[in-house]
């Protein structure tokens, strides 16, 4: 089955540690999205990337990195720098074709304790 | 600026009532494409429909409809005899080039709660 696979679900991590996200696909889909979202503030672009090594701060990059090694995969990392990391983390893919919509993950939910 | 405006943040109908959620964005292109996406409680979002900037007709889909008015800038969905089961969170979406890079922007959501 094509999808696209967000793990862990659940994370837990203590102040101050940087976390990695996976976000994996199997669309072959070029363009892939990482959002955060809080309660009563929507999906907000963290980063974006349209090819292999090479990606785009969205909105609210700081406190955030990314890689796009390979063309399924575009892992998140959360840095000690972000000052509120406690959020649910959605990642979505599509193709370069901008009259198509975005797969998304399930989405991981991050707890900094 | 290029942003989606949901103004709505939270609406609550009685069931089998019809209910409009209103979404406003801002652009600079003159070709865009309008998205609208559904998040129930598990959190994956869902979609639901496409719109491109130059294809003005309205849609419907069962009980679901779309009003697409760029004299408005304006892209509302309704939905028709509502069910308990449309409870969600509604997102409107815009996609746009930046600097040659595609970026897919969010509203930030109308949380839409049926009661039985």
């Amino acid at each position: 089955d094509g999808g696209i696979t967000q793990s862990p679900k659940y994370l837990f991590r203590k102040e101050g540690q940087n976390v990695t996200l996976s976000c994996e696909q199997n669309l072959n889909h070029d363009a892939m999205y990482w959002y955060r979202q809080d309660p009563g503030q929507g999906l907000r672009l963290i980063y974006y990337s349209q090819i292999v090594n090479d990606f785009q701060k969205g909105d609210i990059a700081e406190g955030y990195s990314v890689s796009r090694e390979k063309k399924e995969s575009f892992p998140l990392t959360v840095t000690s720098a972000q000052k509120n990391p406690t959020a649910f983390y959605l990642c979505a893919s599509k193709p370069l074709s901008r009259n198509t919509e975005a797969f998304f993950g399930q989405g991981t939910r991050l707890t900094v304790v | 600026a290029q942003k989606v405006t949901q103004a709505q943040t939270e609406i609550s109908v009685v069931e089998k009532e019809d209910v409009t959620l209103d979404c406003v964005y801002e652009t600079r292109d003159t070709t865009y494409y309008l998205f609208w996406y559904k998040q129930p409680p598990s959190g994956e979002l869902v979609f639901l429909i496409r719109r491109n900037s130059f294809d003005e007709q309205n849609e419907i889909s069962g009980r679901y409809s779309w009003n697409f008015q760029k004299s408005t800038s304006s892209f509302n969905f309704t939905i028709t005899a509502s069910q308990v089961v449309d409870s969600a969170v509604y997102f409107c979406a815009l996609t746009f080039l930046n600097f040659g890079n595609e970026k897919l922007t969010f509203g930030t959501g109308t949380r839409l709660t049926i009661i039985p």
